[in-house]
């Protein structure tokens, strides 16, 4: 099945620093790549939905200037964390729904990073 | 705002027995509800999906259906293992909003 790549899978960084997340989609295009974030034993949070090419549509609540998403190309979408604070820290993932993909409209996720915020 | 309510937290039944989840859906009518299946501190992986003129729709021992009078879809694994403990998270599409998941565990 298709894969998509996140990295770095966990990430420890001090206060008021940036962190950058990459999700890649290794063996299939994705026009369309969406970020969550988990906190533990809850459900999946809809952060952002990334266009390639344009803009990203981030949810209600959702600071883009705090998260910023680039969907460079078709394989390729980066979350930043910017100005990180110990609330940040967070389980995030990403997702990539193939642009040729059958009926089904799957969302392929990657393995998810842990970032933790000192 | 669209709300997607998985009934149970948790889940805890026989090995052998049918496990039931429940997905309820406020305002709008999906297009479609997509199930997956997430096991700890990994990536949900996608079960089935069932779209809103369909009634029921099955994959091995698994059975999905959907009401949209009810406005509720019913995830169902039958002949349960084990291995089917994860936790269980629908999706309402095309949004692709999650729901607050049910953390299944089928006991030997």
């Amino acid at each position: 099945g298709a894969v998509v790549s996140q990295h770095p899978s966990w990430v420890i960084c001090k206060s008021g620093t940036s962190v950058k997340i990459e999700c890649r989609s290794l063996d299939f295009q994705a026009t369309t790549m969406f970020w969550y974030r988990q906190f533990p034993k809850q459900s999946l949070m809809l952060m952002a939905t990334s266009n390639e090419g344009s803009k990203a549509t981030y949810e209600q609540g959702v600071e883009k200037d705090k998260f910023l998403i680039n969907h460079a190309s078709l394989t390729l979408s980066t979350l930043t964390v910017t100005s990180a604070h110990p609330e940040d820290s967070s389980f995030y993932i990403c997702s990539a729904r193939d642009l040729w993909g059958g009926e089904t409209g799957e969302l392929f996720f990657g393995e998810g990073s842990r970032l933790t915020v000192l | 705002s669209q709300k997607i309510e998985q009934n149970s937290e948790a889940l805890n039944i026989q090995e052998g027995k049918t496990a039931t989840l429940t997905c309820n859906y406020t305002n709008y009518s999906p297009a479609y509800l997509q199930w997956y299946r997430q096991d700890p501190g990994r990536g949900p992986v996608f079960l089935l999906l069932i779209r809103e003129n369909e009634k029921e729709k099955r994959k091995e021992r698994l059975k999905v259906t959907f009401d949209t009078t009810l406005k509720q879809s019913l995830f169902h694994i039958t002949a349960s293992q084990p291995a089917d403990s994860a936790t269980y998270l629908c999706a309402w599409g095309p949004k692709y909003i999650f729901g607050t998941g049910t953390r299944l565990k089928v006991l030997a």
